[in-house]
């Protein structure tokens, strides 16, 4: 059964740090591999996807790199801003599960001026 | 334009009561998903349906049951609610495309049982 774990928890950085979100997952036998953001009483914001033959994914200040032998994916932000607080979320959808997200608790970011 | 819009967006009712919540999406997509996010943000799929049939239905009660007239829309009816069912209801969507499948989320329903 897919588990997939989100640290740290929470994270408080000052702005224009350069941060990493970590992500596991208990089984490498994914579909693919989705980062979200949710904004406090919002939905959730598809951020990245990476295939399961990718090792990596960018968009604009953000990457996002999986590594399924080791289970694990990190989302990068670099140069963070106050607008980039919000929880982030990780998801992994398991082979032949229909694109069945299994989600993470996810990371909830606060970036102070 | 909205892409996925689910109604209503509150929700406040009494333990014993039946309601629906409707989801609808304009992209087109041929899977739609609902999810449920309890008091602690935990994310959990409940049913997905790809043109209109059932494609997923995790451990859930059969008080919960979901119905798509259409590949466009997909509501959700919770008869006989309990107290534990309060959370936020989430309608997403996408269109299979090998791997490249995103989910595109609606704004979310905060279902409240008193």
């Amino acid at each position: 059964k897919q588990e997939v774990t989100q640290i740290p928890a929470a994270l408080s950085v000052p702005e224009g740090e350069n941060l990493v979100l970590n992500c596991s997952f208990t089984d490498s036998a994914i579909y693919n591999l989705q980062w979200f953001r949710q904004d406090p009483g919002k939905g959730l914001t598809s951020l990245l996807l990476i295939q399961s033959s990718q090792r990596e994914q960018t968009s604009g200040r953000l990457n996002a790199s999986l590594d399924k032998s080791s289970g694990r994916s990190t989302l990068y932000i670099a140069a963070s801003q106050p607008g980039d607080s919000a929880t982030y979320l990780c998801a992994a959808a398991p082979s032949g599960g229909y694109n069945k997200l299994i989600f993470g608790a996810g990371t909830r970011l606060a970036v102070h001026p | 334009d909205t892409a996925v819009s689910q109604t209503p967006k509150y929700l406040v009712t009494q333990m014993g009561n039946d309601k629906s919540i409707k989801c609808e999406q304009n992209l087109g997509h041929d899977t739609m998903y609902w999810y449920k996010q309890d008091s602690k943000k935990f994310l959990k799929i409940m049913f997905s349906y790809n043109n209109k049939e059932l494609i997923i239905n995790e451990t859930v009660p059969n008080r919960f049951s979901p119905k798509s007239p259409d590949k466009a829309h997909l509501n959700l009816h919770i008869n006989s609610l309990e107290l534990g069912d309060s959370a936020v209801y989430f309608c997403a969507s996408s269109q299979e495309r090998e791997g490249l499948d995103t989910q595109y989320f609606g704004p979310g329903t905060r279902l409240t049982v008193l």
